[in-house]
């Protein structure tokens, strides 16, 4: 069974851009989180989404957006960069709608603001 | 405010050595615990959870986990680390999502 995949793995942008990374989770999982990894603050997280709608959010201002598609396959939208957003951005995906199941975790998309 | 800590932020020990990452919480709910390790290079990977029943829990690779609902802990412990246990450890309070800054365990051979 393949795992959680992130697209792309890293990107550039500068200051103000946008930016939108992608999650496929594995096949049959419904629950996609994303979390925010940098040195020293660990993992943060951004929000969840549970068959396309988003069930639980983290304390992140409202320039982090995201999706959840159809297919489970989930999206999440940075608008207005700013220089911390730099960091590794992670996608968690799980096999039911509770916090019981263990969430797997892709490679991430890491994302450096110029 | 509800976190989780992890006290232990650099740890290094030589083979055969034994380990214990402290990890408290501060949520006042039932809990759901996890501890994840994230190896060099590779995905964050869970080691092991505790829900309910035995506050004693045992993962892969020899590792095990005590909750102590009293101190609010869920310590990690290993009685003898090798080399391969050179990783960055995560707590985390999986109902609430929240996550440790975590671990960065060293061993030395």
């Amino acid at each position: 069974k393949a795992g959680v995949t992130q697209t792309p793995r890293y990107l550039i942008k500068t200051r103000g851009q946008q930016v939108t990374l992608s999650c496929s989770p594995i096949s049959g999982h419904r629950s996609v989180s994303w979390y925010q990894q940098t040195p020293g603050q660990g993992l943060q997280f951004l929000f969840e989404y549970f068959s396309e709608t988003q069930r639980n959010k983290g304390n992140f201002p409202g320039r982090f957006s995201g999706r959840q598609f159809s297919n489970s396959r989930s999206e999440m939208n940075v608008s207005t960069l700013e220089l911390g957003d730099s960091a590794l951005y992670l996608c968690a995906s799980s096999l039911a709608g509770d916090l019981y199941n263990e969430q797997f975790f892709g490679p991430g998309t890491r994302l450096t603001v110029l | 405010a509800q976190s989780v800590s992890q006290h232990n932020h650099h740890v290094i020990l030589s083979e055969a050595a034994s380990l214990e990452l402290g990890c408290n919480y501060s949520y006042g709910g039932t809990v759901n615990l996890f501890w994840y390790v994230q190896y060099p290079g590779q995905h964050l990977q869970l080691l092991l959870k505790y829900f309910s029943g035995d506050p004693l829990v045992k993962g892969i690779k020899g590792f095990e986990a005590e909750f102590i609902k009293s101190k609010f802990s869920f310590n990690l412990r290993k009685p003898s680390v090798q080399w391969s246990d050179t990783a960055e450890y995560f707590c985390a309070v999986m109902n609430q999502f929240y996550f440790g800054t975590g671990t960065s365990l060293t061993v030395i051979p």
